[in-house]
This record gives structure tokens, C-alpha cells and sequence, in this order.
């Protein structure tokens, strides 16, 4: 099973805020950056959050990032049917000599 | 704009070795600014990072894949490499190059290539 723990899926409205989260320890989220990445169907993931909380640029305002202790969160305001998709978190993992490790990922709905 | 592909065989034997190679175009490897890294996703499943490297050839590997891992750079052809030795049929997956920027080390990956579905099968 993956190192950083997100739940298998969430949905919502069009116009609703969706949050997901993203659960790890003292050796990754801690202490580390988050990043959050989304991926359609068939395709490479995007980069959408880094450093916890930075958009890239193109990446609309509605997604935001946070990070509080060995969790953290990705927000989506104004939920659109394109969102639909697969939301991954990603952080650096301090043990064994360090190492990237990823969530399981959250599969969003849109209804 | 900076675009990478990965090219490589799509089948390899059990046992054997599979190898990748990623072509960068529209930037350099040469960059202090970025890592250059390998991840992968078995079908149906999440994803994993297997290493980078750097563009002075530095590499760092996940702990659990480092011992059949090679990770290698050509800065003259904008190309770098993945070596995955004794593959067996736990290593199918698509597999990515991507490019990391350098934030406190190997950070976000801002830039994917389209990813290759490599199948371990006799």
C-alpha cells in the first residue's frame, strides 16, 4: 500500500467545494512539502499544487493547497465537470535515505 | 516548450532487463534548476517513484526498487536512461520521465512525458 494515505474516492456537485485528504508521518508531511497532481483518464499527471500551497501557472484559483502537521488537504472551489479525475499527493520521505513517495489517489466524481 | 518522450521496448522477458530512454526537447539537461526522474504506475494502482538524477550525474533511488536500478544521463543528446534489472511480472507498469524542479532537492515534477506501457511476460 502507498506511504502518504488519501481516500479511494469523493464526489460532488457542480459549484460545490470538494476538499481531499492526504495523510502521512513525522518522516514525510511533517516535515516536507506537499504536491498535487492531477491526472484524466489515459493521460500523464499535472502538476496543480507544489510547495503545499503554489499554483503553477495556468492552474485556476478554485484548486488551493494546505498542510497542518502529518496532513494535508487539496481544495476545489466551484467544482466543474472537467475536474473530474485523479488527485494524487506527493511528498519527500526522510527514512531509509530519503525518497519520493506518492498517495494512492482519490478518484473524483463530479454528479 | 519543453516536451519529453520515452521510447524503449514494451515487452521484455522475465528476468531480463528492461530499458528506457526519455528525450528531452525544448530545454536543457544541462540545468542546475531541475532533476530528471523515472516514475511508474502499475495498472490500476498508484504511483512510484523509482529515482533521479541530476544533471552532474548524481542519482537517487527508491530504497526498494535501488538494487536492480540504474539511472544514467546524456547531456549531449538530451536524453536519460532507466535500467531495471531481474524484472519480473510485479514491474509491468506505464512508465513516466519527468522533470523535477530543484526545491530543497528532488521537488514537484512540473513536466511529464506521455509515459510507455512496459509488460513482463514470457
Amino acid at each position: 500500500q502507498s506511504v502518504l494515505t488519501q481516500p479511494p474516492s469523493a464526489s460532488g456537485t457542480p459549484g460545490q467545494r470538494v476538499t481531499i485528504s492526504c495523510s502521512g508521518s513525522s518522516s514525510n508531511i511533517e516535515n516536507n512539502y506537499v504536491d498535487w497532481y492531477q491526472q484524466l483518464p489515459g493521460t500523464a499527471p499535472r502538476l496543480l499544487i507544489y510547495s503545499d500551497d503554489q499554483r503553477p501557472s495556468g492552474v485556476p484559483d478554485r484548486f488551493s493547497g494546505s498542510r497542518s502537521g502529518t496532513s494535508a488537504s487539496l481544495a476545489i472551489s466551484g467544482l466543474r465537470s472537467e475536474d473530474e479525475a485523479d488527485y494524487y499527493c506527493a511528498a519527500w520521505d526522510d527514512s531509509l535515505g530519503g525518497y519520493l513517495v506518492f498517495g494512492g489517489g482519490t478518484k473524483l466524481t463530479v454528479l | 516548450q519543453l516536451q519529453l518522450q520515452e521510447s524503449g521496448p514494451g515487452l521484455v522477458k522475465p528476468s531480463e532487463t528492461l530499458s528506457l530512454t526519455c528525450t528531452v526537447s525544448g530545454g536543457s539537461t544541462s540545468s542546475d534548476r531541475h532533476y530528471w526522474g523515472w516514475i511508474r504506475q502499475p495498472p490500476g494502482k498508484g504511483h512510484q517513484w523509482i529515482g533521479s538524477i541530476y544533471y552532474n550525474g548524481n542519482t537517487y533511488h527508491n530504497p526498494s526498487l535501488k538494487s536492480r536500478v540504474t539511472i544514467s544521463m546524456d547531456t549531449s543528446n538530451y536524453q536519460f536512461s532507466l535500467r531495471l534489472r531481474a524484472v519480473t511480472a510485479a514491474d509491468t507498469a506505464v512508465y513516466y520521465c519527468a522533470r523535477h524542479r530543484r526545491i530543497f532537492g528532488v521537488g514537484p515534477i512540473d513536466s511529464w512525458g506521455q509515459g510507455t506501457l512496459v509488460s513482463v511476460s514470457s
